[in-house]
């Protein structure tokens, strides 16, 4: 299994609700990542989590809530976000250090209205 | 911080042209990656490429660490090599962290 399976693929959410965004890979990768994409952009580094733990939280606000279950489980809690969230969020595993083997997930498309 | 740059930053071809897109990084580095974004916004890992010259299928990727630069090859281009392409370095020091270029939109007509 050489995937990274994220769900789910769309996300229409209010101001005022609360999701969650899940992803999931069965590679044995040990570091997983949450990037941010905007149209006609680079991929931005939001959270990475090496081992089960948050090694770096690129100062993202509060309203996006990371949490690791597992080695092979990554959720991205969504709550009061504002329009300007609305974005394709990527999941992405690496085989740790070096990121040797990095695989992104296909994304979810979040419109935030 | 590192500073990650490509060129061109759009490109347009006929089908069965070849290209070479470039990317060049501002510190060392000890990994480098290339990846394609396709329309849908599928990122995939074409070449982990530090340094040296790998090749699979009709694209190669070269990386001179010491001049700070790598290049993209392709041949004989496909509509489904339509896209974006990026460049992403990991530093040798500091944040273990991906930093992307701001990429090149190929788009390749019938």
């Amino acid at each position: 299994d050489t995937e990274v399976t994220q769900t789910p693929k769309h996300l229409v959410m209010g101001m005022t609700n609360k999701k969650s965004l899940k992803c999931e890979q069965h590679m044995g990768h040990r570091a997983m990542y949450w990037y941010k994409q905007k149209a006609k952009k680079p991929p931005e580094l939001m959270f990475v989590y090496s081992y089960e733990k948050l090694s770096i939280n690129e100062s993202v606000p509060s309203r996006f809530s990371p949490e690791c279950p597992n080695s092979s489980l990554l959720n991205l809690h969504l709550h009061a976000l504002q329009p300007e969230d609305s974005a394709l969020y990527l999941c992405a595993s690496s085989q740790g250090r070096h990121n040797y083997g990095y695989t992104f997930g296909s994304g979810t498309r979040l419109t935030v209205v | 911080g590192i500073q990650v740059e490509q060129s061109p930053p759009d490109l347009i071809l006929q089908e069965g042209a070849n290209s070479t897109l470039r990317c060049n990084f501002s510190d060392s580095v000890n990994n480098l990656q290339w990846f394609h974004q396709n329309p849908w916004g599928q990122l995939i890992n074409l070449f982990y490429i530090p340094s040296g010259t790998k090749q699979n299928g009709r694209l190669s990727a070269t990386t001179v660490a010491t001049e700070r630069y790598s290049l993209l090859y392709i041949s004989s281009s496909q509509t489904t090599d339509s896209g974006v392409y990026f460049c992403a370095v990991f530093l040798l020091q500091g944040a273990q962290k991906l930093v992307f270029g701001q990429g090149t939109r190929l788009t390749i007509n019938p």
